[in-house]
């Protein structure tokens, strides 16, 4: 099946410098990839929609400003989270649909997370 | 607003038990229904999902859903679980109008013992 990667693995930085993470798509385009934030011991939470070529959608609550999202090609969404604070420490996941059109059906595939420390 | 909720938190089966675990959405239109699963330090794997047609659903590794319109239900079965079950399991859905954005349960956490 489809493979998404997604660099770092962890990272460890400190309070008020930022983090880049990549999402890649390794065999397959992605017009729309998914980032997701997991908490110890809860679900999966939607943060952002990233669209390539045009801006990321927002979940509510969600700050675009803090959370800077940029879809630069159909293989590479970035995550950055600017000025970390330590409840920035998470588990963030993201994921891609492989297909175009009609995209409600197509099974999403998952990178294997990042996991942010901020101290 | 549309949901998924997962009702069992955990649960502990012995090996060759037979599993349900119960999920539950809130949608009001057309709806795609997915179990994924996570093995410990794994990502995210789609189990089995349901598009349209048949609401009998068969996934890998032996696993099954029924989608039941009237109780807004997507139960995932397994007859005879095994000890490489263990691992927490999601449901999660979307629905036709809402692009291809997953709204996910709580989740189950899974333990079989051998």
């Amino acid at each position: 099946g489809a493979v998404v990667s997604q660099h770092p693995s962890r990272v460890i930085c400190k309070s008020g410098t930022s983090v880049k993470i990549e999402c890649r798509s390794l065999d397959f385009q992605a017009t729309t990839m998914f980032w997701y934030r997991q908490f110890p011991k809860q679900s999966l939470m939607l943060m952002a929609t990233s669209n390539e070529g045009s801006k990321a959608t927002y979940e509510q609550g969600v700050e675009k400003d803090k959370f800077l999202i940029n879809h630069a090609s159909l293989t590479l969404s970035t995550l950055t989270v600017t000025s970390a604070h330590p409840e920035d420490s998470s588990f963030y996941i993201c994921s891609a649909p492989e297909g175009q059109g009609d995209m409600y059906s197509y099974e999403q595939y998952f990178g294997p997370g990042t996991r942010l420390t901020v101290t | 607003a549309q949901s998924v909720s997962q009702h069992n938190h955990h649960v502990i089966l012995s090996e060759a038990a037979s599993l349900e675990l119960g999920c539950n959405y809130s949608y009001g239109g057309t709806v795609n229904l997915f179990w994924y699963v996570q093995y410990p330090g794994q990502h995210l794997q789609l189990l089995l999902k349901y598009l349209s047609g048949d609401p009998l659903v068969k996934g890998i590794k032996g696993f099954e859903a029924e989608f039941i319109k009237s109780k807004f239900s997507f139960n995932l079965r397994k007859p005879s679980v095994q000890w490489s079950d263990t691992a927490e399991y999601f449901c999660a859905g979307t629905v036709n109008n809402a692009g291809n954005m997953l709204t996910f349960g709580g989740g189950t956490r899974l333990m079989v013992k051998p």
